[in-house]
């Protein structure tokens, strides 16, 4: 069985700095790997994902992960951040040889909060 | 705009009644999800609906029912078998099992029972 761990449940960072949020998997088989992202008072957004090919992936505003097989991570970092930013940020992941979107195992969260 | 519209965005109940969660979308998915937040834990499944009159239990359907009478509606009741029943209810729906079709929610149902 898969699972997500996110070691950290709130990261508050100050605004132009940079930030990098936690996420180590575990699974037996190759993973497809998400970050979703939620707003206060908002329903989750995908942010990027991990399919396949470059290890590197990187979102339309600013952000980027890495996913990392030996060490099983796909951490999320943004090397200057915005009050905008503000929000929880969720890693998922799935198995890649039988995938459905029931199958998504979702981690705890972090939320990351911007200091003016 | 296409979307999920969740409906009330708060509802209060008393403990002991069954209570239901709207869930409408205009995607034209045919996949549709139900899910629960709580502080902590993160988005466990509920319910899943991959097509009209057919739905499966998720990771913890117990004290929860759900119907599928037409694509774009996918509303859950909650229970009086539910034994916690105050959360964060999200709503998500996707086109198909494709990784490249991710799943979309909805603005969230906020429960409290007491």
């Amino acid at each position: 069985a898969q699972s997500v761990t996110q070691l950290d449940s709130q990261v508050p960072v100050f605004e132009e700095a940079p930030v990098e949020l936690r996420c180590n998997y575990s699974s037996s088989v190759s993973v497809y790997l998400f970050w979703y992202v939620q707003y206060p008072n908002q329903g989750l957004q995908l942010l990027l994902k991990y399919l396949s090919g470059s290890t590197l992936v990187e979102s339309i505003n600013g952000f980027e992960a890495e996913f990392n097989k030996s060490q099983t991570s796909f951490h999320l970092r943004k090397p200057s951040v915005h009050i905008s930013d503000t929000a929880e940020y969720f890693c998922a992941v799935s198995d890649l040889s039988n995938f459905g979107n029931e199958k998504l195992t979702f981690g705890t969260g972090t939320r990351l909060t911007i200091i003016p | 705009d296409g979307g999920i519209t969740q409906s009330p965005k708060y509802l209060f109940r008393k403990e002991g009644q069954n209570v239901t969660l709207s869930c409408e979308q205009n995607l034209n998915h045919d996949a549709m999800y139900w899910y629960r937040q709580d502080p902590g834990q993160g988005l466990r499944l509920i319910y899943y609906s991959q097509i009209v009159n057919d739905f499966q239990k998720g990771d913890i359907a117990e004290g929860y029912s759900v119907s599928r009478e037409k694509k774009e509606s996918f509303p859950l009741t909650v229970t009086s078998a539910q034994k916690n029943p105050t959360a964060f209810y999200l709503c998500a729906s996707g086109t198909d099992r494709s990784p490249n079709s991710p799943l979309h929610f909805g603005n969230g149902t906020r429960l409290t029972v007491t």
